[in-house]
């Protein structure tokens, strides 16, 4: 079955840095998503991208956040000054009908 | 937005028993899924369901769209159904989650 694949599974990083969160989305999905999960919470919407741009976004998706499709492949999360708030488990999705979720990257603030 | 709401927030039962778990949303939608989130946090679809009934093995799900409700049945639960189940509706086109139930299932 095809998978959704996301890189790292965890990552430390000190405040004020900047991380990029990788993502594979399944080859035929146009659709990808962003959600993040804080620790214990539910999981929350951040962004969705379509045809290389943004198509919503929540309004915890500030100008800290941004998103890329760099490839015809990847899709790429950014976050340029990591604030400790940020600690949460990211996922990415992409669908087609249904959404189909990856493992999620662990993000630990310091 | 969207409002999604799940029941029971916890629930803990002992193998072998049944169970059911509602999800109830406050506007219509077009797409519905169940996740189980398991121990290690990942997310595993286990129902994309916008309307009517679909089973998989112990699993089965029922929508009833006109009245805005979602129930998951687990039948003869295991030790490994243990975690948290969430419903998630689409609204328009996004999931938008639930708070969850937290199950835990006891040999």
């Amino acid at each position: 079955e095809p998978e959704v694949t996301q890189t790292p599974s965890h990552q430390v990083t000190q405040m004020g840095q900047e991380v990029i969160l990788r993502c594979v989305p399944i080859s035929n999905h146009l659709y990808f998503y962003w959600y993040r999960q804080i620790l214990g919470q539910k999981v929350e919407f951040l962004v969705s991208f379509y045809n290389n741009e943004i198509s919503e976004k929540s309004e915890i998706f500030d100008d800290q956040f941004s998103v890329e499709r760099p490839d015809g492949s990847n899709f790429t999360l950014k976050i340029r000054s990591t604030k400790l708030e940020d600690s949460a488990m990211y996922f990415c999705a992409s669908r087609a009908g249904g959404y189909t979720f990856g493992s999620g990257t662990r993000l630990t603030v310091v | 937005g969207i409002q999604v709401e799940q029941s029971p927030p916890d629930l803990i039962l002992q193998e072998g028993a049944n169970s059911t778990l509602r999800c109830n949303f406050s506007d219509s939608v077009n797409n519905l899924q169940w996740f189980h989130q398991n121990p290690w946090g990942q997310l595993i679809n286990l129902f994309y369901i916008p309307s009517g009934t679909k089973q998989n093995g112990r699993l089965s799900a029922t929508t009833v769209a006109t009245e805005r409700y979602s129930l998951l049945y687990i039948s003869s639960s295991q030790t490994t159904d243990s975690g948290v189940y969430f419903c998630a509706p689409s609204s328009p086109d996004k999931l938008i989650f639930g708070t969850g139930t937290r199950l835990q299932v006891f040999p």
